[in-house]
């Protein structure tokens, strides 16, 4: 059973940057069948997609923080991570590691999400 | 890319069927079999009920289905329950090879 959990910190400051992780269990990250991926959800908000990496090293992002994001592998870990940098209060959110399949173009299984303050 | 439309709540009596909307352009909802529908329940990470249009997941009830024409795509949930009360968004893959979420629908069991 493929699991994926997030960790980091709850609280970064104004402009500086934000760091996450998302270690996968049950599977491997190197599987070529998924796009792993960064979801977020504002408080009391909708979904909002960030961007997803694949195996190869492809990435793919929101048009909209495209500017600001990193999303890369680490699979001697099973990890992948999100990097935002010059955060504002604005990108106080949940933030969601979830699996993309490569055939299905679904987000079927989702991390527990964590919850990120931006605030000095 | 702008979020897909759908009305801010449905509400229907246990037992009773009820609709959820999303509506898109061509750029999105209407150029691809490429929609997905999502629950959660509070304080819950959301949850896959309804992928490519109409297909579920392993372990989904058979009470969730998903249709499309033209740029709307459509949630239908039969028989509802007490446990069907959450927050329902659905997604697109779009024409720039991004994704787009909908606006979120809350489906109250009255």
């Amino acid at each position: 059973q493929v699991q994926l959990q997030e960790s980091g910190p709850g609280l970064v400051k104004p402009s500086e940057t934000l760091s996450l992780t998302c270690t996968v269990s049950g599977g491997s990250i190197s599987s070529g069948d998924y796009y792993w991926t960064w979801i977020r959800q504002h408080p009391g908000k909708g979904l909002e997609w960030i961007g997803y990496i694949y195996y190869s090293g492809s990435t793919y992002y929101n048009p909209s923080l495209k500017s600001r994001v990193t999303v890369s592998l680490d699979t001697s870990n099973n990890q992948f991570s999100l990097k935002l940098n010059s955060v504002t209060a604005a990108d106080t959110a949940i933030y969601y590691c979830v699996r993309r399949s490569r055939v299905d173009f679904a987000f079927d299984i989702w991390g527990q999400g964590t919850m990120v303050t931006v605030s000095s | 890319q702008s979020a897909l439309t759908q009305p801010a709540s449905v509400s229907g009596s246990p037992g009773q069927s009820i609709t959820i909307s999303c509506t898109g352009t061509s750029s999105d909802v209407g150029g691809y079999n490429l929609v997905s529908w999502y629950q959660q329940h509070p304080g819950k990470a959301p949850k896959l009920m309804i992928y490519d249009v109409s297909n579920r997941p392993s372990g989904i009830s058979n009470r969730f289905s998903g249709s499309k024409s033209g740029n709307t795509a459509s949630l239908a949930i039969s028989g509802l329950q007490a446990e069907d009360e959450a927050d329902y968004y659905c997604s697109s893959y779009t024409s720039s090879s991004t994704y787009v979420f909908g606006t979120g629908t809350k489906v109250t069991v009255l």
